[in-house]
């Protein structure tokens, strides 16, 4: 079956850790997105990528880094910079041309303490 | 104002009930509407895009207004099983990418 798959569900880390969240897709998209959601607010987009080796900030990069080396993955790391890190991080996909019609992973939760 | 406003509810309504919801957004230039649905403590799924002229998918009928600059999704003979947030989506006139209401939240009870 295709789909998104995001690991793991549920992520604890201490404040000052950087963390990588995986998100790997088998659809045969080219554009991949991050958004954060928090609780009672609508999803922000962090980074998207159009295509292999290509990507740019969303509304929220500061303190996120990604990478884009395989079509498959778009890992997501928070760094220590990030503020407010704890959240609910979404992976999404898309065919470009129909970017409205997007695929979410499952998410992971993430608590930073 | 936010870029895409709703009211986030609850909507409390009985099984078998029509319900409304309609959701404004900030920017005329905006070409490209869309429902998605989420489920709690799930990933949105896209319930169904807006055209201009109006679209219906079952119970669900979606409509348009670009003079007022407003959404609308109507649910039709409510199912227990159409309880979820419901996020009203446009494209960004700038990058193309898509900008997310807060969600409006929709319990059906029995």
């Amino acid at each position: 079956d295709g789909g998104i798959t995001q690991s793991p569900k549920y992520l604890f880390r201490k404040e000052g850790q950087n963390v990588t969240l995986s998100c790997e897709q088998n659809l045969n998209h080219d554009a991949m997105y991050w958004y954060r959601q928090d609780p009672g607010q609508g999803l922000r987009l962090i980074y998207y990528s159009q295509i292999v080796n290509d990507f740019q900030k969303g509304d929220i990069a500061e303190g996120y880094s990604v990478s884009r080396e395989k079509k498959e993955s778009f890992p997501l790391t928070v760094t220590s910079a990030q503020k407010n890190p704890t959240a609910f991080y979404l992976c999404a996909s898309s065919i470009p041309a129909r970017t409205y019609e997007q695929y979410f992973g499952p998410g992971t939760r993430l608590t930073v303490t | 104002r936010k870029e895409v406003e709703q009211d986030p509810g609850p909507f409390n309504v009985p099984e078998g009930a029509t319900v409304a919801f309609n959701c404004t957004y900030s920017n005329s230039a905006s070409q490209s509407f869309f429902w998605y649905r989420q489920d709690c403590r799930k990933e949105p799924k896209l319930l169904m895009s807006v055209y201009s002229s109006g679209n219906e998918d079952g119970r669900f009928t979606a409509q348009l207004n670009r003079a007022s600059q407003y959404i609308s999704l109507l649910i039709r003979d409510s199912k227990l099983s159409d309880s979820a947030t419901y996020l009203c989506v446009v494209t960004s006139v700038l990058q193309g990418n898509l900008i997310f209401g807060k969600g409006t939240k929709l319990s059906v009870k029995p």
